[in-house]
């Protein structure tokens, strides 16, 4: 299975929004609404901050939404803050009963 | 609230048997949900090496399939991860998480995760 594709990094201004895309295929992102992203600071484990495309668990701030379009799922981060800063992975499952990881985006607040 | 701890040894040689073990607080691992073993080499990303269920049932990323045994202890309340014929390929921070069975739950996510354990494949 193929890592499903992420921009190497983005950036923004704090109070910009940012959005981060995630590619895969027909049997992973297009064939099944649940992909998940997690964030990641600098030596600390990831934290799932969007799962099942668009759906927020309780205490991730309402800054953070999830969507999707054919292959393609989003990341979108409204009102850049300073901590946003970090790297950001998406995953999804596939019609082999897996999960694959995004290689991963780096968020720089500028 | 649920806490997942890895541990086993940091330092591993080429060609032999890396095995680690995540220890879950908080939660029996019999009450359900899959357990997971998600792995990160230094400045990359992550990959998923494989999860298993109370029961047993597991399932494995297939380019790793080949070497990989997860196994579970509920007397413990703890699940395992041996890797065989490593290479330095496979040092990697290793985190085990949590993950709902998405058949029954129609949900998928990994939460919580461990800390992460550094594995270093070298002689």
């Amino acid at each position: 299975q193929s890592a499903l594709t992420q921009p190497a990094s983005v950036s923004g201004s704090p109070g910009q929004s940012i959005t981060i895309s995630c590619t895969g295929t027909s049997s992973d992102v297009g064939g099944y609404n649940y992909v998940s992203w997690y964030q990641q600071h600098p030596g600390k484990a990831p934290k799932l901050m969007i799962y099942d495309v668009s759906k927020r668990p309780s205490g991730v701030s309402d800054r953070f939404s999830g969507s999707k379009s054919g292959n393609t799922a989003s990341l979108t981060i409204s009102g850049l803050q300073a901590e946003d800063e970090a790297d950001y992975y998406c995953s999804s499952y596939t019609s082999s009963s897996t999960w694959v990881f995004g290689g991963g985006t780096k968020l720089t607040v500028l | 609230q649920v806490q997942l701890q890895e541990s086993g040894p940091g330092l591993v040689k080429p060609s032999e048997t890396l095995s680690l073990t995540c220890a879950v607080s908080g939660y029996s691992i019999s009450s359900g949900y899959y357990w997971g073993w998600i792995r990160q080499p230094p400045g990359k990303g992550l990959e998923w090496i494989g999860s298993i269920y109370h029961s047993g049932s597991t399932y494995y990323n297939p380019s790793l399939k080949s070497r990989v045994t997860i196994s579970v202890d509920t007397s413990k309340n703890q699940f395992s991860l041996k890797l065989s014929s490593v290479t330095a390929a496979d040092t990697a921070v290793y985190y085990c998480a949590r993950h709902p069975n998405i058949v029954v739950a129609g949900t998928s996510w990994f939460d919580p995760w461990g800390q992460g354990t550094l594995v270093t494949v070298s002689s």
